[in-house]
């Protein structure tokens, strides 16, 4: 079965970069997207990268995805306190799947 | 709109209460989704709706009971719940449940139930 992995904490100091790494295991997954959730919210979608692609930019955000080593990662430029969430993968297969999620911590 | 809408955003209810969950979108979406999300885990799929029908039933007890009862509307009945299914309740849509298609889920944001 489709298995993702996330490691479990990320803490930053406000205005360096986040690197948040996710592995899957379902190679048929066509879209693969970050959502960010905050304490006592729903799942905001972020941003999404199509299977095809090695490398997607928008605005600070850019993912990367290594669809051999089926590695994709996140990394948030400039981070700031606003940025302090946990941020889940999820690949698109029959049903979002969704990995354990990496809370970012975010230091002033 | 990108929205989808949850009612009521808390819920306080006792074991031998009956109450109901109600989400809704207006994105034309025809797949629709239920998560069960307890504190610092990840959405655990319930059930998903695909054109109003009922597709995926993720061995979620009976005292759980989905109703779709329109293409822009999803409720979850709930009825002799235990302490222990305490948790937000996520609903999320999509255009559809297909595999390969750029079906982004967009969610809620969530019923926070809690069960006394």
């Amino acid at each position: 079965g489709e298995d993702v992995e996330q490691s479990l904490f990320l803490s930053v100091r406000e205005g360096d970069s986040s690197v948040i790494n996710c592995t899957y295991t379902d190679s048929s997954s066509t879209y693969l997207y970050w959502y960010k959730q905050e304490p006592g919210a729903g799942l905001q979608l972020l941003t999404y990268i199509f299977s095809n692609m090695d490398m997607k930019q928008d605005q600070r955000l850019t993912v990367l995805l290594n669809k051999k080593d089926k590695h994709l990662s996140l990394r948030i430029a400039d981070t700031q306190t606003g940025d302090s969430a946990i941020y889940f993968c999820a690949e698109r297969g029959y049903i979002p799947t969704f990995g354990r999620g990496t809370s970012l911590i975010v230091h002033p | 709109d990108t929205e989808v809408t949850q009612t009521p955003k808390h819920l306080v209810m006792g074991m031998t209460n009956k109450k109901s969950l109600k989400c809704e979108q207006h994105m034309g979406h025809r797949a629709m989704y239920w998560y069960k999300q307890k504190a610092k885990k990840p959405p655990e799929l319930m059930f998903v709706y695909s054109y109003e029908k009922l597709s995926i039933n993720e061995s979620v007890p009976s005292r759980f009971s989905p109703e779709c009862p329109n293409s822009s509307l999803l409720n979850l009945h709930l009825h002799a719940l235990q302490p222990e299914d305490s948790a937000l309740y996520l609903c999320a849509s999509s255009q559809g449940e297909a595999s390969g298609s750029k079906s982004e889920a967009f969610f809620g944001q969530g019923t926070r139930l809690t069960v006394v």
